[in-house]
């Protein structure tokens, strides 16, 4: 039972390049999230999911998208990247009342 | 929209000094409440729910709806409490929005 996992767990990008972070959970839940992390500003909700087939934005969507692929996988995609979404990325899954959080993706973008 | 505060970015205690976390909401329906800690190097993790009315690792939080309030506190800290507190609130009504506050880092000194 591996909870939620995020792929790559580090990433450099150029800016206006493109990638998706990828997130898989196996217990059976049914909302997902993105969130980033910033000093001194928290975890910040950028997507979340509250069932497959749906996703809804979260406080700082712009510049990100995501897709349910299944009920296993919430993947959120950088079309451009820019500097401004240099940040640690965690992925989390929930069902009931606690959240699981994945190991986070350290992303800088230069 | 929901939203949750915590005033205070770093709090340094002594070991065996009383410590409080401060969280408070803004809700209009009824919310769920949470803590989640964050140990360097670890995921992110549940401490406690304000539902289970529990006590974790001596941690203990109250809600207190006239105030918006759900305050961490610990009479005793201890040197390995040192870690990321969030507090987080899930409302009843948001879609399964599970929102962060900004996160008080706990330094528990010897």
């Amino acid at each position: 039972n591996a909870g939620v996992t995020q792929t790559p767990k580090f990433q450099v990008l150029k800016t206006g390049q493109s990638m998706t972070l990828q997130c898989a959970q196996d217990m059976n839940h049914n909302s997902m999230y993105w969130y980033r992390q910033d000093p001194g500003m928290g975890l910040r909700l950028i997507y979340y999911s509250a069932s497959e087939g749906t996703t809804d934005k979260g406080e700082v969507p712009n510049g990100y998208n995501v897709s349910r692929l299944n009920k296993r996988e919430f993947s959120l995609r950088l079309e451009s990247a820019a500097p401004s979404q240099t940040s640690v990325y965690f992925c989390a899954s929930r069902e009931n009342t606690e959240a699981f959080f994945g190991q986070g993706t350290r992303l800088t973008v230069v | 929209a929901q939203r949750v505060t915590q005033p205070e970015k770093l709090l340094s205690v002594f070991k065996g000094a009383p410590v409080e976390l401060k969280c408070n909401y803004s809700y209009s329906g009824s919310p769920e409440l949470f803590w989640y800690v964050q140990y360097s190097r670890q995921r992110l993790q549940l401490l406690l729910r304000h539902i289970s009315r529990e006590s974790i690792k001596g941690f203990t939080a109250d809600l207190n709806k006239g105030e918006t309030s759900f305050h961490l506190k610990k009479p005793f800290a201890q040197e390995e409490d040192s870690a990321m507190y969030y507090c987080a609130l899930r409302g009843a009504n948001a879609g399964n929005m599970l929102t962060f506050g900004g996160g008080t880092r706990l330094m528990v000194k010897p």
